[in-house]
């Protein structure tokens, strides 16, 4: 297996909901990345787990909260989103986090 | 941080050659990555450089010159469905952590 995917490919939710994305690798990889790429834009980093600990959280708002429950999964919880957090959320991983990264075909949310 | 430069966009012919540049200052430098992004697709990872020079790979080369802060990607014998965004990424010594640059967008033409 060597692919990341992501579930649900497609999002929309309402300011007041809770929802969560998910993330799977069966590839052995031991670091694991949420970016937010918005139209015409290049992704932007969120947070990395390494060997399952959160090692980087680019400042992002505690709306997001992320998740890795084991060293094949990687959750994005998510609450009291804005209509401008609406963006494609991708996962990534790599084997290491000093290695290139397989990308997940992301989730595309939308915020109503 | 990271500030990185990228042509916005390119236009090349079918079965010609194209040469997307990149440029970069950095607080802090381990390797340059080079990802293929289709429009609505996830980026695909294409080269990646940590020391100076050539990086060949069938019809994609990359280069990287550490000291003049350069890199290119090299296309040959263009397809069209080359046709997409090249994301050029800089990993800081905080390992984990890539910044992209905005991309440059790809258009072959027959």
């Amino acid at each position: 297996d060597t692919e990341v995917t992501q579930t649900p490919k497609h999002l929309v939710m309402g300011m007041t909901n809770k929802k969560s994305l998910k993330c799977e690798q069966h590839m052995g990889h031991r670091a694991m990345y949420w970016y937010k790429q918005k139209a015409k834009k290049p992704p932007e980093l969120m947070f990395v787990y390494s060997y399952e600990k959160l090692s980087i959280n680019e400042s992002v708002p505690s709306r997001f909260s992320p998740e890795c429950p084991n060293s094949s999964l990687l959750n994005l919880h998510l609450h009291a989103l804005q209509p401008e957090d609406s963006a494609l959320y991708l996962c990534a991983s790599s084997q290491s986090s000093v290695n290139e990264q397989f990308f997940g075909p992301g989730t595309r949310l939308t915020v109503l | 941080g990271q500030n990185i430069d990228q042509p916005t966009e390119m236009t090349a012919t079918e079965g010609a050659i194209v040469q997307i540049n990149c440029t970069y200052q950095t607080s802090g430098f381990n390797g340059l990555f080079w990802y293929q992004q289709h429009a609505g697709e996830a980026p695909t990872f294409l080269s990646y450089n940590v020391l100076d020079g050539l990086e060949e790979k069938g019809r994609f080369s990359s280069f990287l010159s550490r000291s003049k802060g350069y890199s290119y990607l090299l296309l040959k014998e263009l397809q069209m469905k080359d046709s997409a965004s090249y994301l050029c990424a800089v990993r800081d010594t905080n390992a984990g952590k890539s910044t992209f640059g905005d991309g440059t967008t790809l258009t072959v033409k027959p």
